[in-house]
């Protein structure tokens, strides 16, 4: 049983450019959500995606974008690229349930590097 | 912003218990703590999580104070392969909420 696959492993990007991240989630489950992790930081809730809509959002700019598909895999898109936005993307998945036992479930994350 | 304090960083010989405390003194009554870990440069995986009764899985234990305002993730065998950073979240059980991570605690197991 696959778990959540992320695809690129590392990323680098200049400024300005646009990058689009991908995430399979684990077999069963339909809820993805996105996270980004600074440097020696915990990871920040970007947005999370539900039957192929965005439910809930994170405290992040219209430039961080996402989507679902019917098979409920995501993509992150991220428009101009700031220095900042250097990180460990890293997607969770889950079933829709929401219940204490409703576990998220990490992939390995994309390592995106602007310069 | 987070709703746990951890100390910045531990120390444990391999072989012996790591106790991982965790303060969460503004917990409510329909919040959760869960424990995650993160090894270098992976992402963050599940360990654990409690309501106010004491958890066990086939590793490591979770103990939640009776007033529920503090726990404690117990390894009770350390190993080199347990140097991690380990998170401690609290979370309301309704809807799929999203996690909120703070620094964590850097746990590093000597030989």
């Amino acid at each position: 049983d696959a778990g959540v696959t992320q695809s690129p492993t590392h990323l680098i990007k200049t400024r300005g450019q646009q990058v689009t991240l991908r995430c399979s989630p684990k077999s069963g489950h339909d809820t993805v959500s996105w996270y980004q992790q600074a440097l020696g930081q915990g990871p920040q809730f970007i947005f999370q995606y539900y039957e192929e809509e965005e439910r809930q959002r994170g405290n992040f700019p219209d430039r961080f974008s996402g989507h679902q598909f019917p098979n409920y895999s995501s993509e992150l898109n991220v428009n101009a690229l700031l220095l900042g936005d250097s990180a460990l993307y890293l997607c969770a998945s889950s079933f829709g349930t929401g219940g204490p036992g409703d576990i998220q479930y990490f992939g390995a994350g994309t390592r995106l590097s602007v310069l | 912003d987070a709703k746990t304090t951890q100390p910045p960083s531990m120390d444990c010989a391999e072989g012996r218990a790591a106790n991982l405390p965790c303060n969460h003194s503004t917990i409510s009554g329909n919040e959760y703590v869960y424990w995650y870990r993160q090894i270098h440069s992976q992402g963050p995986q599940y360990i654990i999580h409690g309501l106010k009764n004491n958890e066990t899985n086939e590793m490591d234990s979770l103990i939640i104070t009776e007033d529920r305002k503090s726990s404690t993730l117990i390894l009770p065998h350390a190993t080199l392969r347990d140097t991690a950073v380990y998170y401690c979240i609290v979370r309301v059980t309704s809807g799929n909420t999203p996690l909120v991570f703070g620094k964590g605690t850097r746990l590093s197991v000597i030989a």
